[in-house]
């Protein structure tokens, strides 16, 4: 069972906007600005699409979107496009006396 | 450019030992922390490691610890794990990441992945 909980799946259509959810604890995304959200495709390595909550590596679409409330970290996506099939992570720092890094158990979105 | 090459990952017995290596280029290796993270395909991620860009600190999951080390050499932009008294569950793909920013223990995007390298342990 992952630290922070994501759904399992979520779906639209091309054009559409989608919204992925990361839930953690007062411990992890509630009391640090460290959350993270990476793109897998399949037998691909993960891609750092949002670090620090809300900021853009360079190159990546403005169309990616983090924010966060309370416990809850989201990602999301709008004008939905069929590359961005693929499945997503979520992860925010912990504390270093333990794990330092907790992620999500990923979310399969589906461009229908 | 930047790259991260892993090698080394093997089918091995249970209980036994296996090093991971993994060379970096296109960025100033000694400027930053360095990850290990794993995967068993088709799952989730798992933070197993990490080691700041000096090497005087390092951190472990509590799943590996006592278990595995992690250590680089600067010198030769390298990072490796030592992997001891491997499990069942310590079977999956394990990738070499970058930390960003530089200069910061905690620092935990990780803004570059290798490719990763397959450890099978067998029982």
């Amino acid at each position: 069972q992952s630290a922070l909980t994501q759904p399992v799946s979520v779906s639209g259509s091309p054009g559409q906007s989608i919204t992925i959810s990361c839930t953690g604890t007062t411990g992890d995304i509630g009391l640090y600005n460290s959350v993270s959200w990476y793109q897998q495709h399949p037998d691909k390595a993960p891609k750092l699409m949002i670090f620090d909550v809300t900021k853009r590596p360079s190159g990546v679409s403005n169309r990616f979107a983090g924010s966060k409330s309370g416990n809850t970290a989201s990602l999301t996506i709008s004008g939905l496009q069929p590359d961005d099939e693929a499945d997503y992570f979520c992860s925010s720092y912990k504390n270093l006396s333990g794990t330092a890094v907790v992620f999500g158990g990923g979310t399969k979105v589906t461009v229908l | 450019e930047v790259q991260l090459v892993e090698s080394g990952g093997a089918v091995v017995q249970a209980g036994g030992s296996l090093r991971l290596s993994c060379a970096a280029s296109g960025f100033t290796f000694d400027d930053f922390t360095m990850h290990w993270v794993r995967q068993i395909p088709g799952k989730g991620l798992e933070w197993i490691s990490l080691i700041s860009w000096d090497g005087d600190s390092t951190y472990y999951a509590d799943s590996v610890k006592g278990r595995f080390t992690i250590f680089r050499d600067n010198t030769k932009s390298s990072l490796y794990l030592q992997m001891n008294s491997l499990r069942g569950d310590d079977t999956a793909l394990y990738y070499c990441t970058k930390g960003a920013p530089e200069y910061i223990v905690t620092a935990t995007s990780f803004d570059y992945w290798g490719k990763g390298t397959l450890v099978t342990v067998s029982s």
